[in-house]
């Protein structure tokens, strides 16, 4: 079966900080890999996808994540993060190859930033 | 983007009442939509797989008597909780998939308080 691990549950970082929350998944086969967020109040919305190709995926609002498939991870950055960035991220992963294919998420990372 | 609607968004009821919520695809043919369950400063639990025109598919320990999935078109699927009781109190989202694989639009999700 397939599960992801997230293991920083809350993040406080300063503005202007670099992030990097970890991501890791198990599951022996092809995967497809995503990075949601959810702001205060708010849907959850997609930051960035993977399936396949360039390993370093670019999403929305200057973040990025980069898939290492030998170490089935992955993480999630940004160079300089903005007091607009709090939110709950969560990590998620499916594993099949049409629209009924389930995704499952990560326990989410809390993110709070000092103005 | 596309947009999926849940209502209601706060339902308050007594104990041993049945409770329905509905999710809507409002700009797009949903035909797989997905129910999860939030519980305070945790994950989203995928509870089931809800197909048009066929029966919903339930995660492993989720009650199907229970918790009840109709999914009659393919722009609404609706969530019953039959004889809620307190520990049924939760947060309950609904996605859906427009077809491509592993994105989800996901609802503003309903808050369920059971008394």
């Amino acid at each position: 079966a397939q599960s992801v691990s997230q293991h920083n549950h809350h993040v406080i970082l300063s503005e202007a900080a670099s992030l990097e929350l970890g991501c890791n998944y198990s599951y022996g086969g092809t995967v497809n890999l995503f990075w949601y967020v959810q702001y205060p109040g708010q849907h959850l919305q997609l930051l960035l996808k993977y399936f396949s190709g360039d390993p370093l995926v670019k999403g929305i609002k200057g973040f990025e994540a980069e898939f290492i498939k030998s170490k089935f991870s992955f993480n999630l950055r940004k160079p300089s993060v903005q007091w607009s960035d709090t939110a709950e991220y969560f990590c998620a992963v499916n594993a099949g190859y049409s629209s009924a294919s389930k995704i499952i998420f990560g326990s989410g990372t809390r993110l709070s930033i000092r103005p | 983007g596309a947009v999926v609607s849940q209502h209601p968004s706060r339902v308050i009821c007594k104990s041993g009442t049945s409770v329905k919520i509905e999710c809507r695809s409002l700009d797009f043919q949903a035909t797989t939509m997905f129910w999860y369950r939030q519980f305070p400063k945790q994950s989203l639990m995928l509870m089931a797989t809800s197909n048009e025109g066929s029966k919903a598919t339930y995660e492993q320990g989720v009650e199907k008597d229970k918790f009840l999935i109709n999914h009659a078109s393919l722009t609404l699927s609706t969530l019953t909780v039959t004889s809620a009781h307190p520990e049924d109190s939760s947060f309950y989202i609904c996605s859906a998939s427009s077809g491509g694989v592993g994105e989800l639009f996901f609802g503003e999700g309903s808050r369920l308080t059971v008394l």
